[in-house]
């Protein structure tokens, strides 16, 4: 069956970067797109960027050039690097293949100084 | 950017009430492709999102036919004919016809 999986660092410090990968399962990455989603504590979702199944991706012009994605097919991994991190990035970190509605159990990130 | 404006913020019922919530988008959210890219998503507490609902009111599998989603251009409704224990959590609508995708910010039904 369709799964994806969240996997990075609980805690990364002001300034720094974090990497986050998201490995699936029951599709191919050359077939389906995935999403990357973030939701700060007890807020709402924003829709971070996108891993196209053709290899191209499209970012939220709100990470500015911060934001980073890319993909090991070989692996069936999608993995999200965004730098200059500040305390506003503190989130729990989901990827997702939006177009079917499955979303993976999400990774919660804390932005420490 | 599209702004999704839901309403209301929350929502108490008790078992067996109707529940409506509106969302709104700011722009027309019929794509070029003549589909209307409209979602509803429930996240129970502790949970990930579920999607329920898309292209504005096809249930996914699975999904209580209790619920319905209806709606055209920029205004759009999810009901819930009966509420059930299982219902309570946050709501959200979601349009993915224009880039970046956004969210409204969410509807918390709780339950009486």
């Amino acid at each position: 069956q369709v799964q994806l999986k969240e996997t990075g660092p609980d805690l990364v410090q002001l300034t720094q970067t974090l990497s986050i990968t998201c490995t699936v399962s029951g599709f191919s990455l050359t077939t389906y797109n995935v999403h990357w989603v973030r939701q700060p504590p007890g807020k709402g979702l924003e829709w971070m960027g996108a891993m196209w199944n053709g290899g191209g991706t499209d970012y939220n012009s709100a990470f500015k050039s911060r934001l980073s994605i890319s993909r090991d097919t070989s692996k069936s991994q999608v993995f999200l690097k965004m730098n200059s991190l500040q305390t506003d990035d503190t989130a729990k970190y989901f990827c997702a293949r939006l177009g079917a509605g499955y979303w993976g159990q999400g990774v919660m990130v804390t932005v420490s100084s | 950017d599209v702004v999704m404006t839901q309403t209301p913020v929350s929502l108490s019922l008790a078992i067996g009430q109707p529940a409506s919530i509106s969302c709104k988008s700011s722009q027309s959210l019929v794509h070029s492709d003549g589909k209307t890219y409209l979602s509803w998503i429930l996240q129970r507490p502790g949970q990930s999102p579920k999607r329920l609902i898309y292209l504005v009111s096809k249930l996914d599998s699975g999904v209580p036919d209790r619920f319905s989603g209806s709606g055209s251009e920029t205004e759009f409704t999810l009901k819930i004919s009966r509420v059930e224990a299982e219902d309570l959590g946050v709501y959200y609508c979601w349009q993915a016809t224009h880039f970046p995708l956004t969210f409204g910010s969410g509807t918390k039904l709780e339950i009486k």
